[in-house]
This record gives C-alpha cells, sequence and structure tokens, in this order.
C-alpha cells in the first residue's frame, strides 16, 4: 500500500524558509524510474508542480522558482525534504507530496497523493 | 495563467454526458508528451483519474475517457452522478524553459 505524508510549519513568516518533509511507504525511491514529486495548490484553485527528484537522485526544479527550492533526500530512505527560501504570502497554499514513476514515453502522472499540508505565510 | 487552458466551468443534468477541454502547444501535448486527468472532490486533495492519455487507475469507472488529437486532449465523463461535482485538472510535461511538468487551469464540474 502507498502512502505519503507531508510534514512541516503551518505558518512561516515572510523572508522565511519553508521546510517540508514527505515520509513515504510502500515503494522505494532506488527503484528504476521512481521519483517524488512537489506539488503545491495556492489561492484560486491552480495546481503547480515545484521539484523533483528522482532514483537517481537527480533533482528537477520548476523554472520560476529554482532559486528558492532545494529538494533532498533525508538520512531515512523513506523520506524526502523539501526548502522553499523567502517565503511570501503569494506562497500561501496546500503543499502535496506525490509520487511520480516516469515512463520512457513522456511526463509520468502523478498516481499517489499525499494529504497535503496547508502553509499560511504571515507574520 | 495555465499553460494549458482549461474551460473554467462545465455543467450537466445528472444522467448526462459532459466533456471537458485541455488545450495545449507544440511543447507539450503537441510534442505526443502523454496526457494525465486528476480528479478533485470538495475538501480533498486531487486524485488520478486517467494516466497515459486513456488508461484508467483501478477502481475509476468507464464513464470516465478521455482522447487527444494535436495539441489537445479532452476529458468525457458519461451518466453524470452527482458525487462526481468537484474539479478536474489535465497534466502534462513542457519542453520550453528548461522543461516542466505543468497544469491546466481546472475545470468545476457542476451537476444539476
Amino acid at each position: 500500500q502507498v502512502t505519503l505524508r507531508e510534514s512541516g510549519p503551518a505558518v512561516v513568516k515572510p523572508t522565511q524558509t519553508l521546510t517540508l518533509t514527505c515520509t513515504f511507504s510502500g515503494f522505494s525511491l532506488t527503484t528504476e524510474r521512481m521519483c517524488v514529486s512537489w506539488v503545491r495548490q495556492t489561492t484560486g484553485k491552480a495546481l503547480e508542480w515545484l521539484a523533483r527528484i528522482d532514483w537517481l537522485d537527480d533533482k528537477y526544479y520548476q523554472t520560476s522558482l529554482k532559486t528558492r527550492l532545494s529538494f533532498s533526500r533525508a538520512a531515512s530512505k523513506n523520506q524526502v525534504v523539501l526548502t522553499m527560501s523567502n517565503m511570501d504570502p503569494v506562497d500561501t497554499g496546500t503543499y502535496y507530496c506525490v509520487r511520480q514513476p516516469t515512463t520512457t514515453s513522456g511526463s509520468g502522472a502523478f498516481d499517489f497523493w499525499g494529504q497535503g499540508t496547508v502553509v499560511t505565510v504571515s507574520s | 495563467q495555465s499553460v494549458l487552458t482549461q474551460p473554467p466551468s462545465v455543467s450537466g443534468a445528472p444522467g448526462q454526458r459532459v466533456t471537458i477541454s485541455c488545450t495545449g502547444s507544440t511543447s507539450n501535448i503537441g510534442a505526443g508528451y502523454d496526457v494525465h486527468w486528476y480528479q478533485q472532490l470538495p475538501g480533498t486533495g486531487p486524485t488520478l483519474l486517467i494516466y497515459e492519455d486513456i488508461h484508467r487507475p483501478s477502481g475509476v469507472p468507464d464513464r470516465f475517457s478521455a482522447s487527444r488529437s494535436g495539441t489537445s486532449a479532452s476529458l468525457a465523463i458519461t451518466g453524470l452522478q452527482v458525487e462526481d461535482e468537484g474539479y478536474y485538472y489535465c497534466q502534462t510535461f513542457d519542453n520550453a524553459l528548461s522543461g516542466n511538468w505543468v497544469f491546466g487551469g481546472g475545470t468545476k464540474l457542476t451537476v444539476l
């Protein structure tokens, strides 16, 4: 059974750095073609892909946010950590950790989603 | 503004058929990348509804189907049910700007 769970602060102040942890089970990030991504949903319901880490430990970032994002594996093999610097009120929203097996043919679907963690950026 | 364009809303009566379009460009759908669809019911997170253009994950009823042509894709829902009400998103990969996984802006389905 595949599960993902996000954890992190509910509130951060503007300019602070957000650190989110994703704890997953039911799959291994060392399996070929396995990836984990972060997706957020901000005000207005839009979904936005943020970052991805793959089985080779390669990282990919949303072009417009690249300078603010960092994705890494935690000490535990079933955890990954996303940091997002210089938080702004427009970053308020729900942040999801998602499994994303990649394929040779295309984009790779986000097949399992965590429940999401709500982050509010406010002073 | 999303890279993939969806209508903000669609509606239909129970039992009817509705379609939701997803219009992209030559750097995403038109480049041949797989299109996926997600359903988000009220108060819940998104779930995978259709993957790799046409395939339904286990548990998704065959009332849901999808297709693609050129730079667009489409989701069809037949035999509308009240519990289908929610938001629907398309998603694919875009090879412009160093590559990103992109979503449509979402379509609110209302079952009248």
